[in-house]
């Protein structure tokens, strides 16, 4: 069975400044994706970022960017430039790449962005 | 397209109850996937389907929980009877394909049961 641990229930982050959210996972499988979503207080999941497990190279959105360390089993996420819209719950996520692909969520981090 | 669409929004039901919520996911995707989020458990996978077909129904906390997908473009997760217990923000969301692609949720049902 696979597992997502968030080790940081609640964070906070002046506007401007840089931020990064914690998250590991374990599975014996080699093959896998990993996301990070976002929960704004809209209660709506978007998609922030993706990394496939195959790929060394840490995947980049704009001012989101990963830390993925494959042998450590853990994956990053820092926000550069903090907005006060990054304000929202903070959801990693790991697939395994078979047949229907659900994605298994950890426990959520809430961010709070501060003026 | 309008994303996965979810009904209804927020539901206030009795215990004892039947309550259906319902899913349209986005067309041409053919995995569906239920999930219930609450504070003490967070995100739980409860049931997804593939092509229609239930998959993996592990996560369905007991036989009052049942869900449906009679055809691609609708599913229905039934709990009879409800308790305050299923309290809770029920999501649906869906992708396409067997690669590891983006699943899109809908904005969710949020369940009161009193």
């Amino acid at each position: 069975a696979q597992t997502v641990t968030q080790s940081q229930p609640e964070m906070s982050v002046q506007e401007a400044e840089t931020v990064t959210l914690s998250c590991t996972y374990d599975t014996s499988e080699s093959n896998y994706y990993l996301f990070w979503y976002k929960q704004p207080p809209s209660r709506q999941m978007i998609l922030v970022i993706r990394q496939e497990a195959y790929k060394q190279q840490n995947a980049t959105e704009n001012r989101f960017s990963v830390n993925f360390q494959k042998a450590a089993k853990s994956f990053s996420l820092k926000i550069s430039d903090s907005q006060l819209g990054d304000t929202a719950m903070y959801f990693c996520a790991f697939s395994v790449n078979n047949a229907g692909n659900m994605l298994t969520f950890g426990g959520g981090t809430r961010l709070m962005v501060k003026p | 397209d309008a994303g996965v669409i979810q009904s209804p929004r927020h539901e206030v039901t009795e215990m004892g109850q039947e309550v259906t919520l319902r899913c349209k996911p986005i067309s041409g995707h053919n995995s569906l996937f239920w999930y219930r989020q609450t504070m003490m458990r967070g995100l739980e996978l409860l049931i997804y389907f593939n092509n229609n077909v239930p998959i993996d129904d592990s996560g369905m906390p007991e036989d009052r929980f049942s869900a449906k997908m009679p055809n691609a473009s609708f599913s229905t997760l039934k709990i009879q009877p409800s308790e305050p217990r299923d309290s809770a923000v029920y999501f649906c969301a869906s992708k396409f394909g067997h690669q590891n692609t983006e699943a899109f949720f809908g904005q969710g049902t949020r369940l009161t049961v009193v």
